[in-house]
């Protein structure tokens, strides 16, 4: 089974709206943490925004907001007011446990922001 | 600039021959990490260094590729006999552990190896 799933391969999203990329994860570890990178296509990750699985609240990076359903094992990233720079491919990714510093990537989803 | 970098960033090599691929870290980081990207999907782990120790080492990661991190600074992935297969997006991240932002792993360019 997948431990990190993004169902959606590709968006098309009208500049200067929200739009909302889904994750979907699957661990029994109690303890994980969850990141959303950014891969423009100069091919370089930049890390979004991480959620640690005790964490209380959403988390938030300016723009970028983490919406955390624990109980549904989702973690989908919310973009408001999206940029022509925000075109780029998302991945969302999970290290399990404390002590295991790996991170298990998603396959991806290709944003496009329209003008 | 700061960042992790990578070198070479593109490598072209005939099938058979051994290629390395150097990362140096931001300087401060102790962990440092070895992925592999193929077209078309994430990242996927391949090794890690705590230091100059080498902590985990994923199946992907067979006989024929090595790593090593000599002084706890800058690392090498070599791989032996290259084969097509092999053929990907070599990413390179370091991290420093802290609270509050998970360990966030600071990426690289990348190292693009092609395996004609």
């Amino acid at each position: 089974a997948q431990k990190i799933t993004q169902t959606q391969p590709g968006m098309f999203v009208q500049e200067k709206e929200a739009v909302t990329l889904d994750c979907t994860y699957d661990t029994s570890d109690p303890s994980y943490g969850l990141f959303w990178y950014k891969q423009p296509s100069s091919g370089e990750m930049i890390f979004l925004i991480y959620q640690g699985s005790y964490d209380q609240q959403n988390a938030t990076e300016g723009r970028y907001s983490l919406n955390f359903q624990k109980a549904r094992k989702s973690a989908n990233l919310v973009i408001s007011a999206s940029q022509l720079g925000d075109s780029a491919m998302y991945f969302c990714a999970m290290r399990e446990g404390p002590g295991d510093d790996k991170i298990i990537f998603g396959k991806g989803t290709r944003l496009h922001i329209l003008p | 600039d700061t960042g992790v970098s990578q070198n070479p960033r593109h490598k072209i090599t005939k099938r058979g021959q051994n290629v390395t691929f150097r990362c140096d870290p931001i300087s401060e980081h102790n962990r440092l990490y070895w992925y592999r990207q193929t077209l078309g999907q994430g990242p996927e782990f391949l090794t890690y260094f705590q230091n100059e120790a080498q902590l985990e080492k994923s199946r992907l990661l067979s006989d024929r590729f090595s790593a090593e991190r000599p002084k706890g600074s800058f690392s090498t992935l070599e791989i032996q006999r290259t084969e097509q297969g092999d053929s990907a997006m070599y990413l390179c991240a370091s991290s420093f552990p802290r609270t509050g932002r998970g360990n966030e792993q600071f990426f690289g360019p990348g190292t693009r190896l092609t395996v004609l």
